[in-house]
């Protein structure tokens, strides 16, 4: 499978506990970007990556919520001692870097379906 | 921040019937992205627009880009029941930084009816 893949798809914790999504960029890409779906709405950006440093996280919520992407392996959205709210879908995409001529066009993952009870 | 307003908000038609929705901004992008979503899966991209003006197909589906460069259409042809899902245009500005985030329309639920 050559596509962007998330894991778990579904995350089910209580209150206060952590929460960590995973993603795994497409072959050959270095850019990942995570984004926020709830219910009925279109996506909304949280936080853009490139390999060990964040770029853009203009639209991660400023408290308890963080990402990276290592020098190896996944990236990895962390969101400590969830809140109802923050149930959702979370979705990772990827693109190639800028060199490339299709480096605007971001691939999606199916997505982690998180819900807090 | 810069909205996107996507019309309609859902559609339903008879199989074989043609489809358009379309996409407004507030600002202006450099790159419109259309993607289709199911349920419970992640969206796919569609079409890819880079040029004012430009008008791009794929199969049964064409795009255009605006000349104002803040709005962007999608029209489907012949629609077939796997057309079912939602659609969203996506606005992106581009070159550098926090530019290449995409900023989402709310989607165009499309139902079609064998």
């Amino acid at each position: 499978n050559a596509g962007v893949m998330q894991n778990p798809r579904h995350l089910v914790r209580r209150r206060g506990q952590e929460a960590r999504l995973r993603c795994s960029p497409m072959k050959g890409h270095s850019h990942v970007y995570w984004y926020r779906q709830l219910p009925e709405e279109g996506l909304k950006f949280m936080v853009y990556l490139q390999k060990e440093n964040i770029i853009d996280e203009s639209g991660m919520p400023k408290e308890r919520f963080s990402a990276e992407f290592p020098k190896e392996g996944p990236s990895i959205l962390r969101i400590q001692q969830v809140v109802r709210g923050d149930s959702a879908a979370y979705f990772c995409a990827s693109s190639p870097g800028p060199g490339s001529p299709s480096y605007n066009e971001q691939f999606f993952g199916p997505g982690t379906r998180l819900t807090v009870l | 921040g810069q909205q996107l307003n996507q019309s309609p908000q859902s559609m339903f038609i008879q199989e074989g019937e043609d489809v358009s929705m379309n996409c407004t901004s507030s600002s202006i992008f450099n790159t419109w992205l259309w993607y289709k979503q199911d349920p419970g899966e992640g969206p796919v991209l569609l079409i890819a627009l880079y040029k004012a003006g430009e008008l791009t197909s794929n199969g049964r589906l064409t795009a255009q880009f605006g000349i104002t460069r803040k709005d962007s259409f999608l029209n489907i042809s012949a629609s077939i029941p796997s057309d079912v899902g939602i659609y969203f245009c996506a606005g992106q500005l581009g070159s550098g930084g926090s530019n290449y985030k995409l900023t989402f329309g709310k989607g165009t639920l499309l139902t079609v009816n064998p």
